[in-house]
């Protein structure tokens, strides 16, 4: 069976500064794995995937992931958080049929 | 816009009515996916249609049933409405099959359909 859990509910993040947004999965063999992002009163929108080439993967927007096998991870990260970055993200695993609860996330100016 | 349309974009009945939500994927899309999203229970996959045929089936109630037609589009019908249906109900699409494992299975989502049930 595969799974998928996003630690933080909610991240608040100061503009100009990281944002780490984490996952965990579990999988019985070697996942699929997927970030999507959701803006308000929008659907989801592809940010990156992960297919078994390089580990450490781009997405747009200057989001990129890295899939971590020991730590069965695939946190979320990007240098620098722009106001435009408040939205819910989600991790998926498995063929787009599981997604993780989504984490809130919040841009200070 | 995404190339994938919902309709209607708001809908609110009452409790035992009967819904119809619409999708239309996006232009060269075999598959389309149905997906509940609530605040308890966060994005929930329903079903999964490929050309016509049920691929894959998730947490879909008894009292929901959808089809996908020869021109592509699909419907998600909901029935015997209760409270707890309220929610947002998103259709994706995208060109492949898409087994359990595929990662070349990336989708296209379309704006949503909200339902209020009072």
């Amino acid at each position: 069976a595969q799974s998928v859990t996003q630690l933080d509910s909610h991240v608040s993040v100061s503009e100009g500064t990281p944002v780490l947004l984490r996952c965990n999965y579990s999988s019985s063999y070697s996942p699929s794995l997927f970030w999507y992002v959701q803006h308000p009163n929008k659907g989801l929108q592809l940010l990156l995937k992960y297919t078994s080439a390089a580990t450490l993967v781009k997405g747009i927007n200057g989001f990129e992931a890295e899939f971590k096998k020991s730590e069965t991870s695939f946190h979320l990260t990007k240098p620098s958080a722009h106001m435009s970055d408040a939205a819910e993200y989600f991790c998926v695993v498995s063929g787009n049929l599981i997604f993780g609860k989504g984490t809130k996330l919040s841009v200070k100016p | 816009d995404s190339g994938v349309t919902q309709t209607p974009k708001h809908l609110i009945t009452a409790t035992g009515q009967r819904v119809t939500l619409r999708c239309s994927p996006r232009s060269g899309d075999l598959s389309v996916y149905w997906y509940q999203q609530s605040l308890d229970q966060g994005l929930q996959f329903l079903i999964h249609y490929y050309n016509g045929e049920e691929r894959a089936k998730g947490n879909i109630l008894e009292r929901f049933s959808a089809q996908q037609f020869p021109d592509l589009h699909s419907e998600l019908n909901l029935s015997s409405l209760e409270l707890g249906d309220s929610a947002l109900y998103f259709c994706a699409s995208s060109q492949i099959p898409g087994t359990v494992i595929s990662g070349a299975n990336v989708l296209t989502f379309g704006a949503g359909s909200r339902l209020t049930v009072l």
